[in-house]
C-alpha cells in the first residue's frame, strides 16, 4: 500500500464552483500534513499547511480527520488560476523522521 | 531572501555520458531532498539528507545515480551512464528537519 493516495482526477468544474479533493495516508504515527499545488511544468509550491482542527487560508480550507487517517481540501468559490495538480504531503515518523511522502497529485482544470 | 537554485535549468546529455546536477538549499535548512519528475507523472524520492545523518537512499533507482552533500551545503546528484529513461525533471528541495519543503525550478534532463 502506497503511503499516500490521491484520487488522480482530473476534475474539471467552472469559475464559481466548489470543488473538494481527498487524500488518505497508511502511517497512523505521521504528524504533519500539508497541501501543494503544482502548475504544468513547474515545481511544486506549498499551498497551506494542515492542522489537526482544520484551518482556512481564504477560499483554501484543509481538515484533518486522524481517525480515519485522512486529509481534505476545499477550494470555494474556484478561479482559473486555480487550475493545477494538488499534492497531498505527509511527514514520515518513526525510521523515515523528516521525509516527505507525495501522493501523485489531483489535477483540477478550472473553465470559464 | 535567496530560494533553493538549480543548476543548469536544462541539460542535453547522449546516451552513454555521465551527468552533474547541482543544488544550493535555502541557508539553515538542514535536510536536503532530490526527486525525479517525468513527464505526467508524481515525484519520485530519490535521496534524503539530513544534517551529519546518513542520507536515506533508499529512492535511487540504480547504481549509476550517486548523491553527495557538503556539510549543510550544496549537493550534487551524478547519473553515470546515461539511458533514455533517466529523461526527466530532477527536483531538489529543502526544509528544517520535519517541516515543509520548498522546491528549487529543477534541471529538466533529456537523453538522447
Amino acid at each position: 500500500r502506497k503511503e499516500v493516495e490521491q484520487d488522480p482526477g482530473p476534475f474539471n468544474v467552472p469559475e464559481g464552483a466548489t470543488v473538494a479533493f481527498n487524500c488518505t495516508y497508511s502511517n497512523s504515527a505521521s504528524q504533519s500534513f500539508f497541501w501543494y499545488r503544482q502548475d504544468c511544468r513547474k515545481e511544486p509550491k506549498l499551498l497551506m499547511s494542515v492542522y489537526s482542527s482544520g484551518n482556512e487560508d481564504g477560499r483554501f480550507t484543509a481538515q484533518l480527520n486522524r481517525a480515519s487517517q485522512y486529509i481534505s481540501l476545499l477550494i470555494r468559490d474556484s478561479k482559473l488560476s486555480d487550475s493545477a495538480t494538488y499534492l497531498c504531503v505527509v511527514i514520515g515518523r518513526g525510521s523515515t523522521l523528516g521525509r516527505l511522502y507525495f501522493g501523485r497529485g489531483t489535477q483540477l482544470t478550472v473553465w470559464p | 531572501g535567496a530560494g533553493v537554485s538549480q543548476s543548469p535549468s536544462n541539460k542535453v546529455t547522449e546516451k552513454g555520458k555521465d551527468v552533474e546536477l547541482r543544488c544550493d538549499p535555502i541557508s539553515g535548512h538542514t535536510a536536503l531532498y532530490w526527486y525525479r519528475q517525468r513527464l505526467g507523472q508524481g515525484l519520485e524520492f530519490l535521496i534524503y539528507f539530513q544534517g551529519n545523518s546518513a542520507p536515506d537512499k533508499s529512492g535511487l533507482p540504480s547504481d549509476r545515480f550517486s548523491a553527495e552533500r557538503t556539510g549543510e551545503s550544496v549537493s550534487t546528484l551524478t547519473i553515470q551512464r546515461t539511458q533514455q529513461e533517466d529523461s526527466a525533471v530532477y527536483l531538489c528541495a529543502s526544509s528544517v528537519s520535519g517541516t515543509e519543503q520548498y522546491f528549487g525550478p529543477g534541471t529538466r534532463l533529456t537523453v538522447t
